[in-house]
């Protein structure tokens, strides 16, 4: 089964608004969760990760949350921007360390 | 400038005819990897290279064939390709330390068609 998986299929923003996109995994034994972003007619692109032994990590613009109560994992994007519009994947890495587990995407679109 | 780079981009081609796509990377990564994306399945692993002369299934592996001959490609062989494999195929690759991190850098993809 399908270990990372995210809410909602589609996210739409106005620009400048902040977007959260969230995601859910079954695995306990996950050492690190990812966020991969996929522009429409490219590859999924690296944006950050975070460890399982922490809570937040911030990037440029970018900040990830780790609950591992509830196994919750959410990308926050402030000041959303046009190029921002794309899928959005989280993924972890518990299949073998060395193959990654991906969710299915959130599609986020961001409006004038 | 580092990339990956996949050959061809798309392709359509009929049921049996052999075909392979090519992967590339100039970055001096140890590990590279083949994933296909389907809708509403995501991207799932087809196999993967810790190094030279070293590959391992992922999770879909079946009707597929890789080598690892050098350092710097990893192709993908179809040998008798089925419309089932119709889909979008991404290479990726990354140094072995960071794929733990799950740092992977991926090509910009080939879409095939199998008639």
């Amino acid at each position: 089964g399908e270990s990372v998986g995210l809410h909602l299929p589609t996210l739409s923003v106005q620009e400048g608004d902040n977007s959260i996109i969230n995601c859910a995994y079954s695995n306990s034994a996950s050492d690190y969760f990812i966020w991969y972003k996929q522009e429409s007619g490219k590859g999924p692109q690296f944006i950050i990760d975070i460890r399982s032994n922490m809570d937040k990590r911030q990037g440029q613009r970018v900040t990830v949350l780790l609950n591992k109560t509830v196994k919750h994992l959410s990308l926050q994007i402030a000041a959303t921007q046009p190029g921002d519009s794309a899928v959005y994947f989280c993924a972890d890495n518990s299949n073998s360390g060395y193959a990654l587990n991906f969710g299915k995407g959130t599609s986020l679109l961001v409006t004038p | 400038e580092a990339q990956v780079t996949q050959n061809p981009r798309y392709l359509i081609t009929v049921t049996g005819k052999k075909l392979t796509v090519t992967c590339s990377q100039n970055m001096n990564h140890e590990y590279m990897s083949w994933y296909r994306q389907d809708p509403g399945l995501g991207l799932r692993q087809i196999y993967y290279s810790m190094n030279v002369e070293v590959t391992d299934k992922g999770d879909v592996p079946e009707g597929y064939k890789v080598s690892r001959k050098e350092k710097r490609n990893f192709p993908l062989i179809l040998e008798s390709p089925s419309p089932n494999q119709t889909s979008l195929y991404f290479c990726a690759s990354s140094f072995l330390d960071r794929v733990i991190t799950g740092e992977l850098f991926f090509g910009e993809g080939s879409r095939l068609t199998v008639l």
